[in-house]
């Protein structure tokens, strides 16, 4: 059961454009969303987080919108550069227990010149 | 601080041999968690420790998939007989404390590319 849906597999945008990367949950135990980025040869890296009590959050070029009623949220790269690109997971954790974050596939980004 | 170093980087073997991953997490992390990457997936957790006690092994193999983490430091992961569908990137990662009711940061090691021919 694939409990947090990433959508879409791979995306293609122009340096100076919008990436947009979304993801559905089902389980309304989760309470916390990190958004990774991974390149080649490395582990993810946190790139920025949210918590379900605020319907937004930006941190620079990045930036995480929320919607709690339709289980869903997003990641829009702003003004995106060839260093963005990477792969991005979504991930969604539970309040309580272990915390551990259940990935979404991720989504392979190139960012052209 | 240096981050979490994974041994070996790459690894090829053939299936029913065994292998063993090593962990070392950035120093003074009490958690480390060792993470299964299948190709065009997201990391599956695999086990968690918290110092040398495991706090959730529920979706380890246990019949082949053996981990251990003496004296709360470093870590290894071992695979007995290894099968063809476990070839895959085995992530380390490590957090501060783990601790309930806090949502740490995981910092994840660069892993082990294994190749089970």
């Amino acid at each position: 059961q694939q409990q947090v849906k990433q959508s879409p597999q791979s995306l293609i945008v122009q340096k100076g454009g919008i990436s947009i990367i979304n993801c559905a949950y089902e389980n309304t135990a989760f309470d916390y969303f990190p958004w990774y980025q991974q390149f080649p040869g490395k582990g993810p890296a946190l790139l920025i987080a949210i918590r379900p009590d605020v319907s937004e959050k930006k941190e620079g070029r990045f930036t995480i919108s929320f919607n709690k009623s339709a289980k869903q949220f997003s990641l829009h790269i702003m003004d995106s550069q060839p260093g963005d690109s990477a792969t991005y997971f979504c991930a969604a954790s539970p309040s309580g227990g272990s915390y551990i974050p259940t990935f979404g596939r991720g989504t392979s980004l190139i960012v052209h010149p | 601080e240096a981050g979490v170093a994974q041994s070996p980087r790459y690894k090829i073997i053939e299936k029913r041999q065994s292998v063993a991953f090593w962990c070392n997490p950035i120093s003074g992390h009490a958690t480390l968690y060792w993470y299964q990457q299948i190709l065009g997936q997201g990391p599956k957790l695999l086990i968690q420790f918290q110092n040398n006690g495991v706090v959730d092994d529920s979706q380890l193999p246990k019949d082949r998939f053996s981990a251990e983490r003496l004296k709360g430091v470093d870590s290894t992961l071992k695979i007995q007989p290894a099968k063809l569908e476990d070839s895959a990137v085995y992530l380390c990662a490590s957090s501060r404390t783990g601790g309930a009711g806090w949502f740490e940061t995981q910092y994840f090691g660069p892993g082990t590319r294994l190749l089970v021919l």
